[in-house]
């Protein structure tokens, strides 16, 4: 049974550049979540898909989005890369249906280095 | 504002002795708790969870315990093993924003044989 795939494990970009990060859930999962953790620090919630579309999002600015595809893996975008972006980006994915006490399963992470 | 705290940012016990690590949080709109665990170069795992109804929650050598007056919960390893060397992190949410996850920054355990 694989569990939350990500892609890829490292990434180097340089200030003002785009990146794509993508994910796989665990197989059966219809949810996935994004998190940015910087070092030192804990996952901070950036957003939520499901059934296709954004249902909860963080504190995070609009040059942080994604999709979800009918697969339900799903990608997340970084536009206009600032050096403060660079973290570990994880991706978690769950059941919807079991409300709060559904378990987050995540991925080991991107590794993101802005220059 | 960080409404989940950690506030010991490590701790070190002897193999077989009791590891207590802590957590505070200050959003009461928080109902449920949960505790990751998260080896290098891996994402965090779920160890376990405790509801707010609850105080107490038990699995295996993995004790949970929550006072909602205090808004304060622990973790306690009994006995604790090499193997658990890890970061641990708390993390809360409540039913209306399921999805999303509030975690505090991590207490990083290390057991000693």
């Amino acid at each position: 049974d694989a569990g939350v795939t990500q892609s890829p494990t490292h990434l180097i970009k340089t200030r003002g550049q785009q990146v794509t990060l993508r994910c796989s859930p665990k197989s059966g999962h219809d949810t996935v979540s994004w998190y940015q953790q910087a070092l030192g620090q804990g996952p901070q919630f950036i957003f939520q898909y499901y059934e296709e579309e954004e249902r909860q999002r963080g504190n995070f600015p609009d040059r942080f989005s994604g999709h979800q595809f009918p697969n339900y893996s799903s990608e997340l975008n970084v536009n206009a890369l600032l050096l403060g972006d660079s973290a570990l980006y994880l991706c978690a994915s769950s059941l919807r249906d079991r409300g709060a006490k559904n378990i987050q399963y995540f991925g080991a992470g991107t590794r993101l280095s802005v220059l | 504002d960080q409404q989940v705290k950690q506030n010991s940012p490590s701790l070190s016990v002897q193999e077989g002795r009791i590891s207590i690590l802590n957590c505070d949080y200050t959003n009461s709109m928080f109902d449920y708790f949960l505790w990751y665990k998260k080896y290098p170069a891996e994402g965090p795992t779920f160890l376990i969870s405790i509801s707010s109804i609850k105080d107490k929650n038990e699995d295996g050598r993995f004790t949970v315990f929550l006072n909602k007056s205090a808004k304060h919960l622990s973790l306690h390893i009994v006995p604790s093993q090499p193997g658990d060397s890890a970061v641990y992190f708390c993390a809360a949410k409540n039913n209306t924003n399921a999805g999303k996850s509030t975690f505090g920054d991590g207490t990083t355990l290390t057991v000693k044989p």
